[in-house]
């Protein structure tokens, strides 16, 4: 595709609820990372897969974080028993990491699902 | 990664060239500095980025001084579309977790 989605925009849950984020990264895009955004700040690193590997979930706030990519395309961003302080911009962003040899590898980024815990 | 200092906000007018400078005191032999942009409800968008002396794209222009301390980013003629966020990074090419920090918020006016 031309760029990285996100799927849904918005969504509003309780709290308690579980909800599913989705991301369809660019075509042939062998990274992909998931970051989250609060308002007013700079996005802040979750996770990181290569293929359908989680080699990095160290940014993930709690075990209620869970990240998937099972066939090293599309991933989901699930979070369970979601708290208030949950609420927040999620951005999933893709790229060819390893950087080329140029050194210039930039990381592609979605418009995000804006989350809100009610 | 290297912390970055730079400016909470700036105003400016259409037509005008914007700079703003980040401070990266310690930043590393290996750190390549990085600039992204990000419009309301959209993700951050790449600009530009570099390693030492001056970068320049259609978009933007980077400047990086010798002692690499610091870097200004300089979008020339701005218009009101360029109102934006726009963040410093500094961190080794090969670290994949972007910091991004609070970035410096442009507003342009006509």
């Amino acid at each position: 595709g031309a760029g990285v989605s996100q799927s849904p925009r918005y969504k509003v849950a309780k709290r308690g609820q579980d909800v599913a984020l989705r991301c369809d990264p660019i075509s042939g895009h062998v990274s992909l990372f998931w970051y989250q955004q609060a308002l007013g700040q700079g996005p802040e690193f979750l996770t990181y897969f290569q293929n359908e590997a989680q080699l990095d979930k160290s940014g993930l706030p709690s075990d209620r974080f869970f990240a998937e990519r099972p066939e090293g395309s599309v991933s989901t961003l699930k979070i369970q028993r979601t708290q208030q302080e949950d609420s927040a911009v999620y951005l999933c962003a893709s790229s060819q990491w390893p950087p080329a040899a140029d050194g210039n590898q930039p990381q592609h980024f979605g418009d995000g699902t804006r989350l809100s815990i009610l | 990664l290297a912390k970055t200092t730079q400016p909470i906000s700036m105003d400016s007018y259409e037509g005008q060239e914007v700079n703003i400078t980040c401070s990266h005191n310690n930043i590393a032999t290996n750190d390549y500095i990085t600039w992204y942009q990000q419009f309301p409800s959209q993700g951050p968008r790449f600009i530009i980025q570099g390693y030492k002396t001056k970068v320049t794209n259609e978009v933007a222009s980077l400047f990086i001084p010798a002692d690499r301390k610091s870097s200004t980013l300089s979008l020339p003629r701005v218009s009101l579309s360029d109102t934006a966020v726009y963040y410093c990074l500094v961190g080794d090419i090969n670290d994949y977790k972007l910091s991004f920090g609070a970035g410096t918020t442009v507003t342009v006016r006509a």
